[in-house]
Order: structure tokens, then sequence, then C-alpha cells
């Protein structure tokens, strides 16, 4: 059974970081894209920016709302995937879903992109 | 602030079809055949019910199906029931830079 179980949220100040970490199992963590999404209270989802496939380099993608402050990295060894968030802002407080991407992306393009398997998500509330 | 567009709410009676429409443009809707749909209950994980416009995962019912006709994609429920009672949001592959393109969300309400 193919299970992602985030942690690390909470109260944060702005300004402030915080990582969260994505612990995976029952499937083969290096075989797949990992992605972020985000969810404001009350609000709808949105893609926070994924990591490619080690064979294609880690390389990173991320939504313009979160370029810059946002670090998405993956550690195949232990099958997990992170979110490291620096310069928090108030507008960063939602539930944070890890989840598998379905798909193929090469290191410049995708082939289908679709979020196949989620986490129960993690809160992070920014606020002073 | 979301780049494809979705009615805020639709409704239908128990057995009755109900469409969900999102609508983008060429750069992302159009020009791939990369929608997917997901379902969420109420404080819960969202829930991939269609991938690639028109592909459903093992376990998700037949009565649901995805089509698209030019910018427009739609998610289809036919033969409602009370439990997709719940909120459908669309995304869409959007090409090499943007990535990934989102929908508002929609409330379905089984009357």
């Amino acid at each position: 059974e193919v299970q992602l179980v985030e942690s690390g949220g909470g109260l944060v100040q702005p300004g402030r970081s915080l990582r969260l970490s994505c612990i995976t199992s029952g499937f083969t963590f290096g075989d797949y894209v990992m992605s972020w999404l985000r969810q404001a209270p009350g609000k709808g989802l949105e893609w926070v920016g994924f990591i490619r496939r080690e064979a294609y380099g880690g390389t990173t993608e991320y939504a313009a709302s979160v370029k810059g402050r946002f670090t998405i990295l993956r550690d195949d060894s232990k099958s997990i995937a992170y979110l490291q968030m620096n310069s928090l802002k108030s507008e960063d407080t939602a539930v944070y879903y890890c989840t598998r991407v379905g798909g193929f992306c090469s290191s410049s393009s995708c082939y289908s992109l679709f979020f196949d398997s989620w986490g129960q998500g993690t809160r992070v509330t920014v606020s002073s | 602030q979301s780049a494809l567009t979705q009615p805020r709410s639709v409704s239908g009676s128990p057995g009755q079809s109900v469409t969900i429409s999102c609508t983008g443009s060429s750069s992302d809707v159009g020009g791939y055949n990369y929608v997917s749909w997901y379902q969420q209950h109420p404080d819960k994980a969202p829930k991939l019910m269609i991938y690639d416009v028109t592909k459903r995962p093992s376990g998700v019912p037949d009565r649901f199906s995805g089509s698209k006709s030019g910018n427009t994609a739609s998610l289809t429920i036919s033969g409602l029931q009370a439990e997709d009672e719940s909120d459908y949001y669309c995304f869409s592959y959007a090409g090499s830079y943007t990535f990934v393109a989102f929908g508002g969300g929609t409330k379905l309400t089984v009357l």
C-alpha cells in the first residue's frame, strides 16, 4: 500500500523558516517525481512545486508564488521528500500536501503530470 | 488566482448526471491531453478521479468520466449518489515554464 506521511508543520513567525518532511512507503521512491501542493484555509488547491527523479538530475520546478523562497529536496536512500520554506509570509498559511506524481518528467518537460497519491497533510500557520 | 475557470457550484438530484467544466487556454488545457480531476471531501486529502483527460484510476467508479473540447475539459458524474457531494478540482499540465495550472474548485451538492 502506498503511503505518504507529512510532518513538520506548526506555528511560525513571518520571515522565519520551516522544513516539512514526507516519509513514504509502499513504492519505489526513486522511480517517481514528487510534488507538494497546499490549501489555504477555506481556499482551493495550489501547486507548490515538484522534484524530478535523480535520473533526471533531481531538478526542481516551482510556482511563481514560492520561487526563490521554497526548496524541494529528496533523499532516495530514505524515501523521504522535503519542503524547505524560507522567508515565510502570512499568505503561506495552509495545509501542505505531499504527493506522488504520475506521468513522466524529463529534464525539460513532462509527458503527463497528475498527483496519484496524497498524504494526509500538515498544517502550517505563519503568524506573529 | 487560478488559471483555470470552474463553476463555483453545481447541483443535481440522486440518479441524475452533472457536468463540471474547466476552462483554460491553448497554453494548458487546449495544448495538452494532461488534465486531471480530484475529489476532496471536507477535511480530507484530495483523491485522484481522472487523469490524462479520460483515464480512470483503478477503484474509481465508471460513473465518473472525463472529456475535453478545445480549451475546456469536463468531468461528468452520472447516476449521482449522496457520497459524490464534494469539492472537485481540475489541474492541467501547462508546458515547461508554468508547468501546472489549476482550477478554483467546484462544490457539488446532491439535492
